[in-house]
């Protein structure tokens, strides 16, 4: 079993959609968590950091619910420009070591 | 202003001969990761430098080894590319732990 799991994708949506993604983690020892967006044939960067109490950037929702180990994050009126793999990402308490899923792709369509 | 740059962007090498790739940042962060990722898939940790120590995955083949000569520079040497190292490699940067890792663009390696 991967530590990191994700939906596999891809999810296909039209403009102005919300989505949401889940992703669940094995190791109760992981400390941070993150999603991360990665473009096609680009390097992974950041999208935001979750944390317990939850927390939100502009149309981006991203939640943790340690109790049962899963992260989400909800994207709402989506854009054309949202069209990326996201991945969830966790680190350990050992150093920063980081701990990827495998990537769940959107495409948001006109 | 490119914060950890990648030489080089693309790679083509032969089945056994020896590569390098190069990764720099000028960020001054203490911790320098190595990546490989395949199609579809998820980034693998090879391996990481915190500061001078260097941390080696215990699943990353022996054919891959790396050196940092300083904070700035980190180098992967691939010993003898096999075809299934035809990968993404990524090289990251971070500042201490639990902070975010910035990735350079990655250099494509093909190998015939």
């Amino acid at each position: 079993r991967k530590e990191v799991e994700q939906d596999p994708g891809p999810f296909n949506v039209p403009e102005g959609a919300t989505v949401a993604f889940n992703c669940t983690y094995s190791n109760s020892a992981s400390q941070s968590f993150f999603w991360y967006r990665q473009d096609c044939r680009k390097e992974p960067k950041l999208l935001m950091s979750v944390y317990s109490s939850g927390n939100e950037d502009g149309r981006f929702t991203a939640q943790l619910n340690r109790a049962s180990q899963y992260i989400s994050l909800l994207i709402r009126d989506s854009k054309l420009s949202d069209s990326a793999t996201y991945l969830c990402v966790v680190s350990h308490n050992q150093g920063g070591k980081l701990i990827f899923g495998q990537g769940t792709e959107l495409s948001v369509k006109p | 202003d490119a914060m950890v740059i990648q030489n080089p962007r693309y790679q083509v090498t032969q089945f056994g001969k020896p590569v390098t790739l190069s990764c720099s940042q000028t960020l001054n962060h203490n911790v320098m990761y190595w990546y490989q990722q395949k199609s579809s898939q998820a980034p693998k940790l090879l391996f990481h430098y915190y500061d001078k120590d260097f941390n080696n995955e215990a699943d990353t083949p022996d054919n891959f080894q790396s050196r940092r000569p300083n904070t700035s520079f980190c180098f992967l040497d691939i010993r003898s590319p096999g075809l299934g190292d035809a990968a993404m490699y990524l090289c990251a940067a971070q500042k201490g732990t639990y902070n975010e890792q910035f990735f350079g663009p990655g250099t494509r390696l093909t190998v015939l």
